[in-house]
């Protein structure tokens, strides 16, 4: 199957620092990636749509300056993390859907271990 | 996206059968039922989807009624790396945007020894 691979698989930062997650689609192109946010013990949350060549969009209750999106090409989105804090440590998912014939399929990250000291 | 219901978690005997079940009475008539499953530490991985009719692959069996208001995602013999977090999902299948996807809690499963 299609591959999407995110960078770091973890990281460890110090509070207010920021810090930048890729996400990249190794076999195909994604006009859109998904941002998701998972706290332990949680289900995933969305948190943006990436749009190449466009802004991003955020769902509700989530701060747009604080977590940056940037879909610079048709293989890659990245996430910052701004002034980062403790509160923010968390499981970091990115999705991107590979359109085909019949349907169009989301293959997800292995995720990102956000931890901020 | 339509709502959907599963049992928070279930145990099963390893070489059994798992017959997992999602309630999702609301969905459209243009909404596929959709099965992940994420285990520890990873990004969700696909398993299987259907609209109306039964539907089978290397790793699962997808039984939806025919009023579609429910369905049971069936692992034949699991195994201990089954063990994770089972999520159904009703979408839209083409664009972009169906793949903008709400993850209820899933049905957390654990295969025992």
């Amino acid at each position: 199957g299609a591959v999407v691979s995110q960078h770091p698989s973890w990281v460890i930062c110090k509070s207010g620092t920021s810090v930048k997650i890729e996400c990249r689609s190794l076999d195909f192109q994604a006009t859109t990636m998904f941002w998701y946010r998972q706290f332990p013990k949680q289900s995933l949350m969305l948190m943006a749509t990436s749009n190449e060549g466009s802004k991003a969009t955020y769902e509700q209750g989530v701060e747009k300056d604080k977590f940056l999106i940037n879909h610079a090409s048709l293989t890659l989105s990245t996430l910052t993390v701004t002034s980062a804090h403790p509160e923010d440590s968390s499981f970091y998912i990115c999705s991107a859907p590979k359109e085909g014939f019949a349907n169009t399929e989301a293959f997800f990250g292995q995720g990102t271990r956000l931890t901020v000291v | 996206d339509a709502k959907t219901t599963q049992p928070p978690s279930m145990d099963c005997a390893e070489g059994r059968a798992a017959n997992l079940p999602c309630n999702h009475s609301t969905i459209s008539g243009n909404e596929y039922v959709y099965w992940y499953r994420q285990i520890h530490s990873q990004g969700p991985q696909y398993i299987i989807h259907g609209l109306k009719n039964n539907e089978t692959n290397e790793m699962a069996s997808l039984i939806i009624t025919e009023d579609r208001k429910s369905s049971t995602l069936i692992l034949p013999h699991a195994t201990l790396r089954d063990t994770a977090v089972y999520y159904c999902i009703v979408r839209v299948a083409v664009g972009a945007t169906g793949n903008k996807l709400t993850f209820g809690g899933g049905t957390r499963v654990l295969v025992k020894p």
